[in-house]
């Protein structure tokens, strides 16, 4: 289940289990949004994006929802396995500031 | 092919002083971007290179940061008189500019100010 960590919310899982991992964006004109996942010593690599003109969007074992009603991102990563631990990251994209916006972060755990 | 680079990996300088941290970004990316990242943090956004626009410098946190891209390519990030809360990871990462174009980020300096 999910906890709160001294500085990132924690998600663990059982390998092979499915993972979902949500994100709250904070801005309704933010077009385009991206999952990164950070493993330690590393920089942030891109997993996969969707468009706002989009609500689903599936690559190889991920799939991202995004829900512009409620402003919501979620990445479902399937069979999860021990090199998904890491930390996941969205960004959404504000066209009025031209940059990326990175949510706070969620640590996968997965568990043997 | 080559990605982001960023140099050095870790600098350790004492407070007060200077640094300078580099980064080449992709060959053939107009757009670049500098964050900072600490310990168990998310991403700060500091500052942002378009082509030959005038960068968007909103990010800085204090006149100690400054940054330039030259040529449209190379990019360095000074931090003047240091001071410990700058201790973070500063992490660059370029793209192609277009529209709906993704991040590549390089891994990241580690700075240390003691």
């Amino acid at each position: 289940g999910e906890s709160v960590g001294l500085h990132l919310p924690t998600l663990s899982v059982q390998e092979g289990d499915n993972s979902i991992i949500n994100c709250a964006y904070s801005n309704s004109a933010s077009d385009y949004f991206i999952w990164y996942k950070q493993e330690s010593g590393k920089g942030p690599q891109f997993i996969i994006d969707i468009r706002s003109n989009m609500d689903k969007r599936q690559g190889q074992r991920v799939t991202v929802l995004l829900n512009k009603t409620v402003k919501h991102l979620s990445l479902q990563i399937a069979a999860t396995q021990p090199g998904d631990s890491a930390v996941y990251f969205c960004a959404e994209f504000t066209p009025y500031g031209q940059n990326f916006v990175f949510g706070p972060g969620t640590r996968l755990s997965v568990l043997p | 092919g080559a990605g982001v680079s960023q140099s050095p990996s870790n600098k350790v300088t004492e407070k007060g002083k200077d640094v300078e941290l580099r980064c080449d970004p992709i060959s053939g990316h107009t757009a670049l971007y500098w964050y900072r990242q600490s310990l168990g943090q998310g991403l700060e956004f500091l500052i942002y290179f378009q082509g030959n626009s005038a960068p968007d410098k909103s990010g800085l946190p204090s006149d100690r940061f400054s940054a330039e891209r030259t040529g449209g390519s190379v990019s360095t990030l000074t931090i003047q008189r240091t001071q410990q809360e700058d201790s973070a990871v500063y992490l660059c990462a370029s793209s192609l500019g277009l529209l709906n174009s993704p991040l590549h980020f390089g891994n990241g300096t580690r700075l240390t100010v003691t």
